[in-house]
């Protein structure tokens, strides 16, 4: 079975510009999550989203926005880039009634 | 927020050493705690779910123990290997997850 994917693998985005980073959970599993890791930091959760719908948003401001689609992969979006922005960007899906994770390879922002 | 705190934040063994690090969660309100492995340039691994004050649970030679009422759980590595150089996390989800900043264990050969 494929695992989560998330793309791009890397992005550099210059202050003030809008990204989209992407996640496919694995097949069957219709909870994601989205987290923010930053270097000597564990991750920070941003969003987690079940059957379409927010069911739980971390302390992040409005910039920060995600959806998830009827295929139950999911986009965040973040606009308005600041420097401190630059981290990797994991996403994680949950089984049906199971609460471990299973994460992809996250997605690496550089904002410059 | 959730204080989930681990110690110490990087240790470096010699191969064969035996190892083990700390996470500590607040005890009150305990629903579960996961361990995770995360490799260099790889995605983090789920290595255990642990629920029951008391348990002990075990995957080769990584073992792990909990005591939700005073709020810690320990991680043990058995004669440690080059290849389980990695941050080990530790999470309390308690309505999202509660990540700790993570144990680095670098293996030397």
């Amino acid at each position: 079975d494929a695992g989560v994917t998330q793309s791009p693998t890397h992005l550099i985005k210059t202050r003030g510009q809008h990204v989209t980073l992407r996640c496919s959970p694995i097949s069957g599993h219709k909870s994601v999550s989205w987290y923010q890791q930053v270097l000597g930091q564990g991750p920070q959760f941003i969003f987690q989203y079940y059957e379409k719908e927010e069911r739980g948003r971390g302390n992040f401001p409005d910039r920060f926005s995600a959806r998830q689609f009827p295929n139950y992969s999911s986009e965040l979006n973040v606009n308005a880039l600041l420097l401190g922005d630059s981290a990797l960007y994991l996403c994680a899906s949950t089984p049906v009634g199971h609460y471990e994770q299973y994460f992809g390879p996250g997605t690496r922002l550089t904002v410059t | 927020i959730l204080n989930v705190e681990q110690s110490p934040q990087s240790l470096h063994v010699q191969e064969g050493d035996s190892t083990n690090f700390t996470c500590s969660f607040p005890s009150s309100n305990f629903y579960a705690l996961h361990w995770y492995r995360w490799e260099t340039a790889k995605s983090p691994e789920a290595l255990f779910v642990m629920t029951l004050n008391g348990d002990e649970k075990k995957k080769g030679r990584i073992s792990a123990t909990l005591n939700t009422k005073e709020g810690y759980s320990y991680l043990y590595i058995k004669g440690s290997q080059p290849e389980d150089s990695a941050t080990y996390l530790c999470a309390h989800p308690w309505g999202k997850f509660y990540f700790g900043s993570g144990t680095k264990l670098n293996v030397k050969p």
